[in-house]
């Protein structure tokens, strides 16, 4: 059964500063995605990471993926406060069934 | 529209009671999913179609829980003799076949309360 489990859990940052999400699954999976959550809303999908070693760049997020360690990270650069919201991972098991990460809850302080 | 509808938007219901969610994914998307988001926490896979395939249900919590996809386009979950621990936001999500490289598109969510 996969497992996927983000860290840390909350982060409360200033403005300016750069910073790491981790995501960790447990068995191989061929994708991994990103996604973002503002408050009451839905999921906006933000990365689809495919092979080992992909990093796709948005804006101030960056994503990639180490298939062999079984892990994506989602780095900040010179964080905004538009940045604040709940961050979450996705792992693919089986034929495109995503489980999730438990969510990474960002507010950046100006 | 061109995204996801879910409906109704939020729903009150008393415990005991029948309650049935409806989804309507973009056109022309084969698969859908039902993921269910307690406050605060992350995503509960549900139940998955994908084009006339049989469903994967194996993220149903109960044999109370079942859902049904008519023509290949809109889903309804539906909930019988609902619990307090049923209340969450059900969340609808669509996407085109897996070999095309797509993330799912969620809806906004059903919000139910059971009291």
């Amino acid at each position: 059964e996969l497992k996927v489990e983000q860290n840390p859990l909350f982060l409360s940052m200033q403005e300016g500063k750069n910073y790491t999400i981790y995501c960790n699954y447990s068995t191989t999976s061929d994708r991994l995605y990103w996604y973002r959550q503002d408050p009451g809303k839905s999921l906006e999908s933000l990365f689809v990471l495919l092979s080992n070693g992909a990093v796709k760049q948005e804006g101030r997020l960056m994503a990639s993926l180490d298939t062999k360690a079984r892990l994506s990270t989602l780095h900040i650069t010179a964080a905004v406060h538009d940045l604040s919201a709940t961050y979450f991972c996705a792992a693919e098991e089986g034929a495109q069934k995503l489980v999730f990460g438990q969510g990474t809850r960002l507010t950046i302080n100006p | 529209g061109a995204g996801v509808s879910q409906s109704p938007s939020n729903k009150v219901t008393e415990k005991g009671k029948d309650v049935e969610l409806r989804c309507d994914p973009i056109s022309g998307h084969t698969a859908l999913y039902w993921y269910r988001q307690s406050l605060g926490q992350g995503l509960e896979f549900l139940i998955y179609f994908q084009g006339n395939s049989a469903p994967d249900k194996s993220g149903l919590p109960s044999d109370r829980f079942s859902a049904e996809r008519t023509g290949g386009s809109v889903s309804t979950l539906t909930i019988q003799r609902t619990q307090q621990e049923d209340s969450a936001v059900y969340l609808c999500a669509s996407s085109l076949h897996r070999q095309e490289l797509s993330p799912l598109h969620f809806g906004n969510g059903t919000r139910l309360t059971v009291t």
